[in-house]
């Protein structure tokens, strides 16, 4: 069955970057994108972008350029987002979730909860 | 960016009973409307897309309809499993966009 497994809560301080994982199972990682979706406390949910694992394609929310970078191992069945300079802003829970083109967005990963506080 | 309204905000209901949630986008959106549930501890699950098409192995209890602008979930004779936050999400362009969620609470 299709799993996104993702990695551990992080506590980061303002101005460093983090680093997320997303392991897929269950499916051929390269044949779906892997889109990114924030979520801070109370509020919504806002989409961040996505990355084709297949040829490293990416699209990016205008919201989050320079912020966020995807990237993926296909060795690995792996999705990262890295996100840089660091606010309070950016504490979050980020989610990973694949999509069948040009479908929604079909599993979830269980979230990442990224803490940014000195 | 296509603003989606959903409503309402909060929504308490009673198992058997059925319930409607409202998705309201600023500008067409064709049929590319889905549905999300979250709840504490579990992944978020798909149940509608392409505004009435259910997910594999979603219940029929849930359906959804419309389509342009505005969209309704529909679940009915509530199961307890069903409390929790539902939010529907346009994919017919970029950026994706949510609503902001609707809240169904056991009354």
């Amino acid at each position: 069955q299709v799993q996104l497994q993702q990695s551990g809560a992080e506590l980061v301080k303002p101005g460093s970057s983090v680093k997320i994982s997303c392991k897929a199972s269950g499916y051929t990682f390269t044949s779906y994108d892997m889109h990114w979706i924030k979520q801070q406390p109370g509020n919504g949910l806002e989409w961040i972008g996505w990355i084709y694992p297949g040829n490293g394609n990416t699209k990016y929310n205008q919201k989050f350029n320079g912020k966020a970078t995807l990237t993926a191992d296909k060795s690995s069945s792996t999705a990262y987002m890295q996100l840089s300079s660091l606010t309070s802003e950016d504490s979050a829970v980020y989610f990973c979730a694949r999509v069948d083109y040009p479908g929604p967005l079909d599993y979830w990963g269980q979230g990442v909860m990224v803490t940014v506080s000195s | 960016d296509v603003q989606m309204t959903q409503s309402p905000y909060n929504l308490a209901a009673s198992p058997g009973e059925s319930v409607s949630i409202n998705c309201k986008a600023s500008k067409s959106i064709s049929k590319y409307l889905a549905w999300y549930q979250q709840k504490p501890g579990k992944a978020n699950k798909l149940l509608i897309y392409d505004g009435s098409t259910l997910q594999s192995g979603i219940p029929s209890r849930f359906s959804g309809s419309g389509s342009g602008t505005d969209f309704t979930l529909t679940i009915r004779s509530l199961e307890p499993e069903d409390f929790g936050l539902y939010y529907c999400q346009q994919h017919n362009e970029y950026p994706w966009t949510f609503g902001g969620g609707t809240k169904l609470e056991l009354k």
